[in-house]
């Protein structure tokens, strides 16, 4: 268990519609990253938050937005999903920007998109 | 930009016999590389990393890797493979910046037969 929590394991939904993914980074944690897992594009890096803040962002798409709240948990928003965004979300944290240290990931979310 | 490429997608070995995954590096400057496994329906694993020092960095599960500077590689090895190591593994580079960003390679599916 990495102590990193995400919710919900598995979502089914329409295209058109919005969804949130939720994270919890380990304790102590301070960043959370998220990463989108599909079979064409390997693991692709979305977003990075640091203590509130956007640090890093990657090739997430303008459908898609996220945030870090004061205690340190994040949210992963598509809206005007598309069958293409089907797809394993993973969140990870670390416990500080700027040192080399692993990331810790979740068991992800996966995504179906009808 | 900082990279990792992992030249083959699949890698076929013996229980019993040594495994060498193998992952070749591209970065600016020094280079912060990891390795993590994926089990089927899981999330990733961290399973060790090179910052400095040693060119040989053991990890966990009996894993071990080689970082070679002059032919920019970080190949994973275990001296005898376990049919329980079957998954998927990938080689990740630090991005560059205060972030702990990682960029990870296409990943390379282990299958150890009995």
């Amino acid at each position: 268990d990495s102590g990193v929590t995400q919710t919900p394991k598995h979502l089914i939904t329409a295209t058109g519609q919005r969804v949130t993914l939720r994270c919890s980074p380990r304790s102590g944690d301070l960043s959370v990253y998220w990463y989108q897992q599909s079979l064409d594009q390997g693991l692709q890096f979305l977003i990075q938050y640091y203590n509130g803040e956007e640090r890093a962002k990657g090739n997430i798409l303008e459908r898609f937005s996220a945030q870090q709240f004061p205690d340190l948990h994040s949210e992963l928003n598509l809206s005007s999903l598309e069958l293409g965004d089907s797809a394993l979300y993973f969140c990870a944290s670390s416990v500080e920007a700027g040192r080399a240290g692993e990331l810790f990931f979740g068991e992800g979310s996966r995504l179906t998109v009808l | 930009a900082q990279s990792v490429a992992q030249p083959e997608d699949q890698v076929n070995v013996a229980e019993g016999n040594p495994l060498t995954v193998k992952c070749t590096y591209s970065v600016s400057g020094n280079p912060y590389l990891f390795w993590y496994v994926q089990y089927p329906n899981r999330g990733l694993q961290f399973l060790l990393k090179y910052i400095t020092g040693d060119n040989l960095v053991k990890g966990s599960y009996g894993f071990e890797a080689e970082f070679n500077k002059s032919q920019t590689s970080f190949h994973l090895k275990k001296p005898s493979a376990l049919v329980s190591d079957s998954a998927l593994y990938f080689c990740a580079v630090r991005d560059i910046g205060a972030t702990n960003k990682l960029i990870f390679g296409t990943g390379t599916l282990l299958a150890v037969q009995p």
